[in-house]
């Protein structure tokens, strides 16, 4: 069965620092790849998508970038963090069924 | 305007009662209505999802879709406390964006079922 893999859950990050978040699938081969974030009380906004290795699209101009290296990894990342970066951020996957996505457990970011 | 409207709630009921949860849309090329549910601090899970227009039951839970009114539906018969969660529609589809399977998503509805 597939699975779907993000770490870490939480973290607590300065204004400034860097970002790297990471996304995992297992028990599938070349998976659509969805990077979404959520704030508080707010709807899923989608942040980035990847159809294959090295291939992203950007949905919102923003201080992060993605990138996919391997096939079943996703990598969410930033530069230097701004408070508005602050959210809960979510992976997911979608396999021959491109309109049924399957998320990650999530990370909750906090920029202070 | 947004292409998904979902009233936020939040939303408190007996356990026991039938639960109608809706949303609104304006994208009339959206083909599949996709229901998931979050829990608190929980990535959504899906829930269930129709094509088109129509109803599907699934258990307790049944989706419903007008595309001529753009509404969709859900309903959770004998509500029970572990029904108490997020319910976010997400209609996909669109010129354009259907083949990267991008979904749109409501707010979200906040539902307590107490018992």
């Amino acid at each position: 069965s597939q699975t779907i893999h993000q770490w870490p859950a939480t973290l607590v990050q300065p204004v400034g620092s860097p970002l790297s978040l990471e996304c995992t699938v297992e028990g599938t081969s070349n998976p659509n790849l969805y990077w979404y974030r959520q704030a508080a009380g707010r709807g899923l906004q989608l942040l980035f998508y990847s159809v294959g290795i090295g291939q992203i699209s950007s949905e919102v101009p923003q201080n992060l970038s993605a990138s996919r290296p391997q096939d079943r990894q996703f990598i969410l990342s930033s530069k230097k963090l701004l408070l508005s970066d602050s959210g809960f951020y979510l992976c997911a996957w979608a396999g021959t069924s491109i309109n049924i996505q399957y998320f990650g457990a999530g990370t909750r970011l906090s920029v202070l | 305007q947004k292409e998904v409207e979902q009233d936020p709630g939040p939303l408190s009921v007996p356990e026991g009662a039938i639960v109608s949860l809706n949303c609104t849309y304006s994208n009339s090329a959206f083909q599949y209505f996709m229901w998931y549910r979050q829990y608190s601090r929980k990535g959504p899970e899906l829930l269930m999802y129709t094509y088109s227009s129509g109803n599907k039951e699934d258990g307790r839970f049944t989706a419903q879709v007008d595309k001529s009114s753009k509404y969709i539906s859900l309903f959770i018969r004998d509500s029970q406390p572990s029904d108490s969660a997020t319910y976010l529609c997400a209609p996909i589809g669109g010129a354009g964006g259907t083949s990267y399977g991008k979904l749109t998503f409501g707010q979200g509805t906040i539902l307590t079922v107490h018992p």
